[in-house]
């Protein structure tokens, strides 16, 4: 069976410093693995995704993810926050192209 | 046009009413998706199309819920007897294909408010 958890339901970080968000997955085979990202009244981004390529995925907007197998992770992080980054953050598995998993949502607050 | 439209956007209904949401796919993809996120919740899985085909409804939570594309591009989901538990953004995403290498884009969702 496929799950997502996020460990984080709430992270605040101040503007210029760096970002983690953070996603275990639970996967029988080899899972995708996204970020999306969903603004306030606003329909879910792609930010960025892994599908067996290389584990250090790049995104848009500077965000990048690192697939660890061994660690059953796919943690998110930015080096530098903006402001126009506050937002709630899903990340997703799949096996099965047709059926997205959703973890439950990380909402990031950016202080200025 | 250019990305997944759905109708209405917001959409208040009284209990025991049905409710039809509407979903506009990006010209030419084959894949199209429902989901439903309540409120402070991922979305969870509704259905999947491809093309006209209904090829998994495992995610719709009662027969109350029904889906169809009749023409394998724009689809509608219909809620019927409406509870306050259906209460919830409906989402409508589509793709090129099944492929994992493609990017499922998805709208800016339904909001249902059962009353």
């Amino acid at each position: 069976a496929q799950s997502v958890t996020q460990l984080d339901s709430h992270v605040s970080v101040s503007e210029g410093t760096p970002v983690l968000l953070r996603c275990n997955y639970s996967s029988s085979y080899s899972p995708s693995l996204f970020w999306y990202v969903q603004h306030p009244n606003k329909g879910l981004q792609l930010l960025l995704k892994y599908t067996s390529a290389a584990t250090l995925v790049k995104g848009i907007n500077g965000f990048e993810a690192e697939f660890k197998k061994s660690e059953t992770s796919f943690h998110l992080t930015k080096p530098s926050a903006h402001m126009s980054d506050a937002a709630e953050y899903f990340c997703v598995v799949t096996e099965v192209f047709n059926k997205f998993y959703f973890g439950s949502g990380t909402k990031l607050n950016v202080k200025p | 046009g250019a990305g997944v439209s759905q109708s209405p956007r917001y959409k208040v209904a009284k209990r025991g009413q049905d409710v039809a949401l509407r979903c506009d796919p990006i010209s030419g993809h084959v894949s199209l998706f429902w989901y439903q996120q309540a409120l402070g919740q991922g979305p969870e899985f509704l259905t999947y199309f491809q093309n006209e085909a209904q090829l998994d409804k495992s995610g719709l939570p009662s027969d109350r819920f029904f889906a169809e594309r009749p023409e394998g591009s724009v689809s509608t989901l219909k809620i019927q007897r409406t509870q306050q538990e259906d209460s919830a953004v409906y989402l409508c995403a589509s793709s090129l294909g099944p492929g994992n290498g493609n990017t499922i884009y998805f709208g800016e969702g339904s909001w249902l408010t059962v009353v």
